[in-house]
């Protein structure tokens, strides 16, 4: 059975701070995934990473794939209360049809 | 992209009912899927609903518990039957897509999902 474990699990932060979130494995993945999930609706896709020591970014969000390929980080500079939900990882084995979400994080902004 | 549409939004049921869940997709979509998000939880697949074919369930989820229809290719339906109180999660409906070139750049689009209570 394939895990990602996210770290933190909660994450609650003023308006402006920088934060980092985990998401790791011991198994490899082809592609690795983020999405958000704000209340009452379904994750939306933010970034999907693919090659070892991948970094992309997204405006204040930057997203980095491990160089083996097991574990992702993403990175949110001055962050804002609209950046508040659900942190979803989610590696897609190869060989494998199906995505893996890891368990999550929840992160509150306060302004 | 793709918009699903998926109803109820919400519903609180008694214990021992059954709830149908509908998913209408505005595109056809060889694959569905069906995720469980337990409160406070990430998401667990519960099963694929195949075009013509019978849907192919995880580890965990059986059949007589969340029958699963697909009669078109953008329709599906999830029922959760003989409900008890640890069925209460939201239950989401899924498609993949493509955002770019290859498999591994395949991506979920979701429905807003389905808050299921059981009292």
């Amino acid at each position: 059975t394939q895990l990602l474990e996210q770290s933190p699990q909660f994450l609650s932060i003023q308006e402006g701070e920088n934060l980092t979130v985990y998401c790791n494995s011991s198994s490899v993945f082809s592609s690795l995934q983020w999405y958000r999930q704000e209340p009452g609706e379904g994750p939306v896709l933010l970034v999907t990473v693919v090659t070892g020591g991948e970094v992309k970014k997204l405006k204040r969000l930057t997203f980095q794939f491990g160089d083996a390929r097991k574990d992702s980080s993403l990175h949110i500079t001055a962050a804002q209360t609209g950046d508040t939900g659900l942190y979803l990882c989610a590696g897609r084995s190869t060989g494998f049809q199906k995505l893996v979400f890891g368990t999550g994080t929840r992160l509150l902004v306060s302004p | 992209s793709a918009v699903i549409s998926q109803k109820p939004s919400r519903d609180i049921c008694q214990r021992g009912t059954s709830l149908t869940i509908q998913c209408q997709v505005d595109s056809q979509v060889t694959m569905m899927f069906w995720y469980r998000q337990q409160p406070g939880q990430s998401l667990t697949l519960i099963a694929t609903a195949n075009q013509g074919s019978e849907a192919t369930y995880e580890s965990g989820f059986v059949i007589d518990k969340f029958p699963i229809s697909r009669p078109n290719l953008t329709f599906s339906t999830l029922t959760v039957s003989n409900m008890s109180p640890e069925d209460s999660s939201i239950y989401l409906c899924s498609v993949g897509g493509v955002e770019g070139a290859g498999r591994r750049n395949e991506k979920l689009f979701f429905g807003s999902g389905t808050q299921l209570s059981v009292l």
